[in-house]
């Protein structure tokens, strides 16, 4: 069974300050997805990762994936309160469904 | 394009009562996914189709759930009847399945069951 699992879930950062955000699961895979959900919204799909050693980058947020350590990281750059929100990674396992984290929870203070 | 269209966005119903939710794919995407998010269990896959046929429905979580796709461009989701431990979000997402198996969430439908 494939277990996708999210460290930290919740994390409460300083505004200004770098954090990273890690996704670490079971089985392999070299398709992995990261999402945005605001509260009370839908998921909004950030990037797709789809080999080893893909980074994708946008604004102050920077994904990567190292499909030989089954490890994905969402690294922040000088957090923003526009970017409290909660995170979701995915992993395709099945070729057309995704497994989801349980999501990290940030919330960005001044 | 408008993307995934879900209603209703909100459903209080009581128990033993038939919901039925509803959702439109993005035109032209031939896979659509319903899933469903508690704070217990996340997001789980209910039932995935493809080109209108469902493929895996092993998330059903019991006979008092059924999905249809009759046609591309509708999906249904029934809870016949409905129980409180089925209150939760219920999303419907769609994708094309050539390339990435990246998916579009719609809003979302917010059911909860008194």
């Amino acid at each position: 069974e494939l277990k996708v699992e999210q460290n930290p879930l919740f994390l409460s950062m300083q505004e200004g300050k770098n954090y990273t955000i890690y996704c670490n699961y079971s089985t392999t895979s070299d398709r992995l997805y990261w999402y945005r959900q605001d509260p009370g919204k839908s998921l909004e799909s950030l990037f797709v990762l789809l080999s080893n050693g893909a980074v994708k980058q946008e604004g102050r947020l920077m994904a990567s994936l190292d499909t030989k350590a089954r490890l994905s990281t969402l690294h922040i750059t000088a957090a923003v309160h526009d970017l409290s929100a909660t995170y979701f990674c995915a992993v395709d396992i099945t070729g057309y469904a995704l497994n989801f984290g349980k999501g990290t929870s940030l919330l960005v203070t001044p | 394009d408008a993307g995934v269209i879900q209603s209703p966005r909100h459903e209080v119903t009581e128990m033993g009562q038939e919901v039925t939710l509803r959702c439109k794919p993005i035109s032209g995407h031939n896979s659509l996914f319903w899933y469903r998010q508690t704070m217990m269990r996340g997001l789980e896959l209910l039932i995935y189709f493809n080109n209108n046929v469902p493929i895996d429905d092993s998330g059903m979580p019991e006979d008092r759930f059924s999905a249809k796709m009759p046609n591309a461009s509708f999906s249904t989701l029934k809870i016949q009847p409905s129980e409180p431990r089925d209150s939760a979000v219920y999303f419907c997402a769609s994708s094309l399945t050539s390339g990435s198996t990246e998916l579009f969430f719609g809003e979302g439908s917010r059911l909860t069951v008194l």
